[in-house]
């Protein structure tokens, strides 16, 4: 299996720039994970699904953040407009179920200028 | 609520050195525990974790962590360290309400290991 995939692996955009970032989870995996890993906060869980649903997205930081799973095999995570706080690497994984082993994908790592 | 608590945000130890990362967690049901690592510039890895069963887990890597109830403790220990063990590694506790489930990870602790 070629395990989580996410892209792109490096963004740079402008302030006020739309972002978006992809994640295809393992195949048959029911749960999807959205995480943002800074120094200053560290590893922070923002949205996730199971079966396609959300079902918390307490972690999201702001209505900049929006989150979609259209299908099983794909999700993005949107920010709109960014911000240099919103700096971070963005790391997504899946699991069987909610409460299985967690795969991560190996992050995208963004920089808002 | 559940939570996890790792203690010491940077540990060194030299190469051969036993390895002791600390976690302790608080729980109001049965926690499933974990242990992951994330070396530079990748995702995390799971290490090991704790279900239910036996309190001792071996994990990948030489490591192990025992689960004590009474201590609501999870360390993370490895006799002899390598310079591959050089990464960071994360404690969590998986969080249970209602139908719903989520991993709340702890900090964090960078080990680094001495020639």
């Amino acid at each position: 299996d070629a395990g989580v995939i996410q892209s792109p692996r490096h963004e740079v955009t402008e302030m006020g720039q739309e972002v978006t970032l992809r994640c295809k989870p393992i195949s048959g995996h029911n749960s999807l994970f959205w995480y943002r890993q800074t120094m200053m906060r560290g590893l922070e869980l923002l949205i996730y699904f199971n079966n396609n649903v959300p079902i918390d997205d307490s972690g999201m930081p702001e209505d900049r953040f929006s989150a979609k799973m259209p299908n099983a095999s794909f999700s993005t995570l949107k920010i709109q407009p960014s911000e240099p706080r919103d700096s971070a690497v963005y790391f997504c994984a899946s699991s069987p179920g909610l409460k299985e082993t967690q795969y991560f994908g190996p992050g995208t790592r963004l920089l808002v200028l | 609520a559940q939570s996890v608590t790792q203690l010491g945000s940077h540990v060194s130890v030299s190469e051969g050195a036993l390895v002791l990362l600390r976690c302790n967690y608080s729980s109001s049901v049965p926690p499933y525990l974990f242990w992951y690592v994330q070396y530079p510039n990748q995702g995390l890895q799971l290490l090991l974790k704790y279900t239910t069963g036996a309190t001792l887990v071996k994990g990948i890597n030489g490591f192990e962590a025992e689960f004590k109830k009474s201590e609501t403790s999870f360390h993370l220990t490895k006799p002899s360290a390598h310079m591959s063990d050089a990464a960071e590694y994360f404690c969590a506790v998986n969080k249970t309400y209602s139908s719903a489930s989520k991993i709340i990870f702890g900090s964090g602790t960078r080990l680094s290991i001495r020639p």
